[in-house]
């Protein structure tokens, strides 16, 4: 099946600093990447639609410039977490949609990223 | 109220159970519905999808959509310890072009040998 690669797969960082975790899709392309954060026991909540080429959509309550996204090829989004803080201690996903759908109008997961702030 | 309502578990079953794990939803405009399997520290994987209503069999999964009671299950025959795992229903319509999902809290599954 298409396969999704989230990079790292876990994140130790100090409090204060950035962390850039990156999303790819290995055999298909995709214009379109989502952003999700999930905290334990708790379901999946989109952060942002991120688009190739052009600014990223952002959920309600998501702060753009402390989650920066980047969207530089069909193949690859970046999530930056910018001054980090313990409270966004969190896991990642990512998810894309190829362009060309291969089984319906299926959404690929990654793996997810682990983000501890201390 | 929360659009997609799911009950977080944990269910507990024994090996060979037939599992059913149901979501409802409250936007009558849903109409892609999916079900994942969350293993821990894991992201999702696509288990079964279904336009609309109806019964949908891959295996020993079968989901069924009922949207006039805006109500979706995934039934599990042959339960195995394997199918331990959180599973959450999604849903999308087609005003975001099937792309914006709509998430449940997920239920957590056991199976126990």
């Amino acid at each position: 099946g298409a396969v999704v690669s989230q990079h790292p797969s876990w994140v130790i960082c100090k409090s204060g600093t950035s962390v850039k975790i990156e999303c790819r899709s290995l055999d298909f392309q995709a214009t379109t990447m989502f952003w999700y954060r999930q905290f334990p026991k708790q379901s999946l909540m989109l952060m942002a639609t991120s688009n190739e080429g052009s600014k990223a959509t952002y959920e309600q309550g998501v702060e753009k410039d402390k989650f920066l996204i980047n969207h530089a090829s069909l193949t690859l989004s970046t999530l930056t977490v910018t001054s980090a803080h313990p409270e966004d201690s969190s896991f990642y996903i990512c998810s894309a949609r190829p362009d060309r759908p291969l089984f319906g109008n299926t959404i690929y997961f990654g793996e997810g990223s682990w983000l501890t702030v201390v | 109220q929360k659009e997609v309502e799911q009950d977080p578990g944990p269910l507990s079953v024994p090996e060979g159970a037939i599992v059913s794990l149901n979501c409802t939803y409250s936007n009558s405009a849903f109409q892609y519905f999916m079900w994942y399997r969350q293993y821990s520290r894991k992201g999702p994987e696509l288990l079964m999808y279904t336009y609309s209503s109806g019964n949908k069999e891959d295996g020993r999964f079968t989901a069924q959509v009922d949207k006039s009671s805006k109500y979706i299950s995934l039934f599990i025959r042959d339960s195995q310890p394997s199918d331990s795992a959180t599973y959450l229903c999604a849903m999308t319509t087609m005003n975001t072009g099937f792309q914006k999902l709509v998430f449940g809290t997920g239920t957590r599954l056991l199976v126990s040998p």
